[in-house]
């Protein structure tokens, strides 16, 4: 298996410009996170799915950050518009049934606001 | 909810000696605890975990200790080595739910 997936690895941009991030979890897991390290704040998760449903979103920042999991093969994290502060390594990660208690992390996207 | 704290920030051991890194949890219904290292610009990768119903869980050179009545838990590296050095975080699952809540993580320097 490849792991999870992420893209893309590296993302600059603008402030004020929409940035979509990208993960495919492991084949068969039930459960998808969206996680931002920083190293102020450091791990944080902001939401999570189980089959394609948003089960908790409480560590999503504000409404400029939005998910979603259209299929059991992918998902997105979206920010629109971006800002300076939202720069940071986003991490994917799964687990699947029963426990569901191992994550796997992917590579991360490492984001870069100016 | 879950609330995880972490010490020491940071560890700096000589090759051969032990390193242990420490987390305490205050949802005393928590029962799941991995560790996770990080390696400069890598994933965290899970190196070892422990359930709520085990004390303790060893695997080479690491291990970990559950103490669930002072709701504490621990690392262990013995032996370590330069390729040991990361940063480790443990975590614990917050109860009824998947989510997993992070300490602040370790910096571990093995010097050689």
């Amino acid at each position: 298996d490849a792991g999870v997936i992420q893209s893309p690895r590296h993302e600059v941009t603008e402030m004020g410009q929409e940035v979509t991030l990208r993960c495919k979890p492991i084949s068969g897991h039930d459960y998808l996170f969206w996680y931002r390290q920083t190293m102020m704040r450091g791990l944080e998760l902001l939401i999570y799915f189980n089959n394609n449903v948003p089960i908790d979103d409480s560590g999503m920042p504000e409404d400029r950050f939005s998910a979603k999991m259209p299929n059991a093969s992918f998902s997105t994290l979206k920010i629109q518009p971006s800002e300076p502060r939202d720069s940071a390594v986003y991490f994917c990660a799964s687990s699947f049934l029963p426990g569901a208690e191992t994550q796997y992390f992917g590579p991360g996207t490492r984001l870069l606001v100016l | 909810g879950e609330n995880v704290e972490q010490h020491p920030s940071t560890l700096s051991v000589q090759e051969g000696d032990s390193a242990v890194i420490k987390c305490t949890y205050s949802d005393s219904a928590s029962n799941y605890f991995p560790w996770y290292k990080q390696e400069l610009g890598k994933r965290p990768q899970l190196i070892i975990d422990i359930r709520s119903n085990v004390g303790e869980k060893k695997d080479q050179r690491i291990a970990v200790t559950l103490n669930k009545t002072a709701k504490h838990f621990s690392l262990h590296i013995t032996e370590t080595q330069p390729e040991d050095s990361a940063v480790y975080f443990c975590a614990a699952r917050d109860t009824g739910t998947y989510k997993y809540i992070f300490g602040t993580g370790t910096r571990l320097k093995v010097l050689a």
